[in-house]
């Protein structure tokens, strides 16, 4: 089954302490990349990655890291959170393309991660 | 530069009565527009894109949106609307000549028995 991972589902930490949340994705998509949701605010990019050792930033990358050393993993990295960010976060994949065939361009999406900074 | 605009924050219809959550956009190029849909506690689910061809595009569960390029819109439409299409809908738009979506900041859809 075609699917993105997150783990956790759910995450209550408090301020400093490093953390990452995993995503993982079986379709073989060369593009993933993360978004917080907030109240009132939508979905936001924090960062993407175009393939393997190729990452770049979103509109709100500050207070985040990633890596793409593997195709298939993308995790979101928080060297010292805070409350800030706690929100609710989203992996994407898909494929690279330009051509409008089927199946190509969609985002699939994680179940998501419910991160709460203390 | 692109962007999406979503002016509804909630849309509210009763059950059987046709709906329409609104989107418009921006973008240099020509445009790929998307349909996703957030039922609570879950991720998004692709509903329907345009990419090119017919305006008239028909995706998941009945829904479908017109492409409208001279009002750059890309509306959601249903004509029977049911009480478990209540969710968040968002709109998000590409250039084609990026890789890169921007979405809009959703539609909250409430279906009335």
């Amino acid at each position: 089954e075609a699917q993105v991972t997150q783990n956790p589902r759910y995450l209550i930490t408090v301020t400093g302490k490093k953390l990452t949340v995993t995503c993982s994705q079986n379709m073989n998509h060369e593009y993933m990349s993360w978004y917080r949701q907030d109240p009132g605010l939508g979905l936001r990019q924090i960062y993407y990655s175009m393939n393997v050792e190729v990452t770049d930033k979103g509109d709100v990358p500050e207070g985040y890291k990633v890596s793409r050393k593997e195709k298939r993993n993308f995790p979101l990295i928080l060297e010292s959170p805070s409350p800030n960010q706690t929100s609710l976060y989203f992996c994407a994949s898909s494929t690279v393309s330009a051509q409008p065939g089927v199946g190509k361009n969609i985002q699939y999406f994680g179940a998501g991660t419910r991160l709460s900074v203390l | 530069a692109q962007s999406v605009a979503q002016p509804e924050d909630q849309v509210n219809v009763a059950e059987g009565n046709p709906l329409t959550v609104k989107c418009t956009y921006s973008v240099s190029g020509n445009p790929y527009l998307f349909w996703y849909v957030q039922y609570p506690n879950r991720g998004l689910q692709f509903l329907l894109k345009y990419i090119t061809g017919d305006n008239l595009v028909k995706g998941s569960y009945g829904f479908e949106a017109e492409f409208n390029k001279s009002q750059t819109s890309f509306h959601l439409k249903k004509p029977s609307a049911l009480v478990s299409d209540s969710a968040l809908y968002f709109c998000a738009v590409r250039d084609g000549g990026s890789y890169i979506p921007t979405f809009g900041r959703g539609t909250s859809l409430i279906v009335h028995p």
